[in-house]
């Protein structure tokens, strides 16, 4: 297993449009959590999952965001009528245990809305 | 995060230590983290200490928590032109699973 893996590395997208981002988390991990980062800031949290639940979700910025983990392994994050403001770096980390080494992330992917 | 501060800049010379420090808000966090991002790069786990810890030493990284001040501090030895990058604190609290990160401290090692 070589960590969490995020798909695309780069997303650019016209205002408006719906774009989707994968997260394959550690094998062995059952949290999943999706983060947004902007520029020259530090990452902000989200959404979590723990399997396939859903336990987090106030953070989500909007309803037109919304992040689903349909058999507990891999996650999608779908952005709805993208605007300009989404633009930002979006990371997925996984863990194991509530805390310590288990919190890996991804490398992120980069959406850039015009 | 507006709960956990950092100073935004550090520039130290090739060889000398570096001190990145952080405050945070709430005594009830429990794993206090250090993650480093280098350009256009994920976030990387360098080491992280758990609440009833005072320091925590990991080769050229040592951390201190003080919680009486909420302050944490992250001292690289010898630090190195491969260390530039932007330096994040995290906290994890109690309640939940999330990490609050803070704004990022820019490390920038002069040879």
């Amino acid at each position: 297993d070589t960590g969490v893996s995020q798909d695309p590395r780069h997303k650019i997208t016209k205002r408006g449009q719906n774009v989707t981002f994968r997260c394959d988390p550690i094998s062995e991990h059952n949290r999943l959590y999706w983060y947004r980062q902007t520029l020259g800031q530090g990452p902000e949290f989200l959404t979590y999952f723990q399997n396939e639940a859903q336990l987090e979700k106030s953070r989500l910025l909007s309803d037109r965001f919304s992040a689903e983990r349909p058999k507990g392994s891999f996650s999608t994050l779908e952005i709805q009528r993208t605007e300009q403001g989404d633009s930002a770096m979006y990371l997925c980390a996984s863990s194991a245990r509530t805390g310590g080494y288990g919190y890996t992330f991804g490398s992120g992917t980069r959406l850039t809305v015009v | 995060g507006e709960d956990v501060e950092q100073s935004l800049f550090l520039s130290v010379r090739e060889g000398d230590s570096s001190v990145i420090n952080c405050t945070y808000t709430d005594s009830s966090s429990t794993y206090l983290y250090w993650y480093k991002q280098e350009p256009g790069a994920g976030l990387q786990l360098l080491t992280y200490i758990f609440s009833n810890m005072d320091m925590k030493q990991d080769q050229r990284l040592t951390v201190l928590l003080n919680k009486k001040d909420k302050h944490l501090s992250l001292r690289i030895a010898d630090t190195q032109t491969g260390d530039s990058a932007i330096y994040f604190c995290a906290e994890q609290r109690n309640a939940g699973n999330m990490l609050t990160f803070g704004g990022g401290t820019r490390l920038m090692v002069k040879p």
